[in-house]
């Protein structure tokens, strides 16, 4: 099984609507991340949570919210989507070295 | 100027040739360098990781560290068609648990 998923894989929503995007893991890391990737910009940081109780905002929060129910899951929601949150979306995971580990990723379109 | 800086290519080598990427990065206090790989709307996948001066070879990869110049490149041998890929490079900044990525190497390598 995959140490971290991610839910959905792929998700098309309209304008306006609230979407939460999921991701568990079983490699027992503490700290956990979310990032979109757009084509020619790279991977830019949304939020990130070094445990249950510590939540961080990344370079472009706005418009993204979290929840980190558990050591093992941290959700990203999106309150109001608009199309410019049409992106790849990939959760992570990093051991004591700072080496991140990579969910699948959900493609998300909003139209 | 940008944290973490690689020529995004494409670098286009014959196979059985070595590829050579680099990158450089600005933060001085940086410790831990990382490599990965990511195939066309999948997850990035860590390949390397490098945190002192010098080589570091993994099958047909070496990394390579040089922190007075500031630069990391990553050496893959013998270049297969399945080397066909993005390459990110990324550095743990300071003493956070965030890594920085740079936009990524196209590499192509043709039969």
């Amino acid at each position: 099984d995959a140490d971290v998923t991610q839910t959905p894989r792929n998700r098309i929503t309209k304008t306006g609507k609230r979407i939460m995007l999921e991701c568990s893991q079983t490699k027992g890391h503490d700290r956990m991340y979310w990032y979109r990737q757009d084509p020619g910009l790279g991977l830019r940081l949304i939020y990130y949570s070094f445990d249950v109780k510590d939540i961080n905002k990344g370079e472009i929060s706005d418009g993204y919210s979290v929840s980190r129910q558990a050591q093992a899951k941290f959700s990203l929601s999106l309150e109001s989507a608009i199309p410019n949150q049409t992106a790849l979306y990939f959760c992570a995971t990093s051991d004591f070295w700072g080496a991140q580990y990579f969910g699948p990723g959900t493609r998300l379109t909003v139209l | 100027q940008k944290e973490v800086e690689q020529n995004s290519g494409p670098l286009s080598v014959p196979e059985g040739a070595i590829a050579s990427l680099n990158c450089t990065y600005s933060d001085r206090g940086s410790q831990s360098f990382f490599w990965y790989r990511q195939y066309s709307g999948k997850s990035p996948e860590l390949i390397m990781s490098i945190y002192s001066n010098g080589d570091k070879e993994d099958g047909r990869f070496t990394a390579q560290l040089n922190k007075a110049s500031q630069y990391v490149s990553l050496l893959i041998r013998d270049s297969q068609p399945s080397d066909s890929a993005t390459y990110l490079c990324a550095v743990k900044i300071g003493g956070f648990q965030k890594l920085v990525f740079g936009t990524g190497t196209r590499l192509l390598v043709s039969p």
